[in-house]
């Protein structure tokens, strides 16, 4: 089945730019999603289709994708962002939705 | 605005059996795929089940095919999941969400504690 690999956790200072990486063979090829899930929060929608934001989601959010590596950048870090992020893509091979690990985003 | 609510969690032996609902409102439910979508405690999020707008696709997630129904009624804007032969790894927070043909969910429940115990 299709895996998709994040880094545990990413630290960044307040003001600078965070990138969260997601891993998978040929993910260029798919549409990715990442998700932000803060603590006793359920996941909300920052980024779908590898790039468009949800309407209410802030332009600090974006995403890019190609070749093997999928990435969610946040611009402009604030402490309200420190949460866990998750990437997803729909493996149409398997027909199933398949998480990354997720990565906790520190803000120091 | 949309709202997903789920209900029907609790505490279960293993073998035993449960049944999760999803109140949705806010949007036309017969129109969008729902998914049902788990988290074990301290951990990440793992894809459980996916059911088409008219109920006639369903794909499950192999850790739970066999075990696990998914099914919807369109006239009670309801979602579904019924769990049978539970076991202590089905233990989680599982949320009800809105999903789109290419395959993210937009929208989430607030979750419902699904524990697994003797």
């Amino acid at each position: 089945s299709y895996v998709l690999t994040q880094p545990p956790s990413v630290s960044v200072a307040p003001g600078q730019t965070a990138r969260i990486t997601c891993g998978g063979n040929n993910i260029g090829s798919k549409s990715v999603h990442w998700y932000q899930q803060k603590p006793g929060q359920a996941p909300v929608l920052v980024v779908y289709d590898d790039s468009d934001r949800p309407s209410g989601i802030p332009e600090r959010f974006s995403g890019s994708n190609s070749g093997n590596t999928a990435t969610l950048t946040i611009s402009r870090v604030e402490a309200g962002d420190e949460a866990d992020y998750y990437c997803q893509v729909w493996d149409s091979s398997s027909d199933h939705q398949v998480f990354g690990g997720g990565t906790k985003l520190t803000v120091l | 605005q949309v709202q997903l609510v789920e209900s029907g969690g609790g505490l279960v032996k293993p073998g035993g059996s449960l049944r999760l609902s999803c109140a949705a409102s806010g949007f036309t439910f017969s129109d969008y795929y729902m998914s049902w979508i788990r988290q074990a405690p301290g951990k990440g999020l793992e894809w459980v089940s996916y059911i088409s707008s008219s109920g006639s696709t369903i794909y499950y997630a192999d850790s739970v095919k066999g075990r696990f129904t998914i099914s919807r009624d369109n006239a009670k804007n309801s979602l579904y999941l019924q769990m049978n032969s539970l076991r202590a790894e089905d233990t989680a927070v599982y949320y009800c969400a809105r999903s789109v043909s290419s395959g993210y969910s937009d929208y989430w429940g607030q979750g419902t504690l699904v524990t697994v115990s003797s």
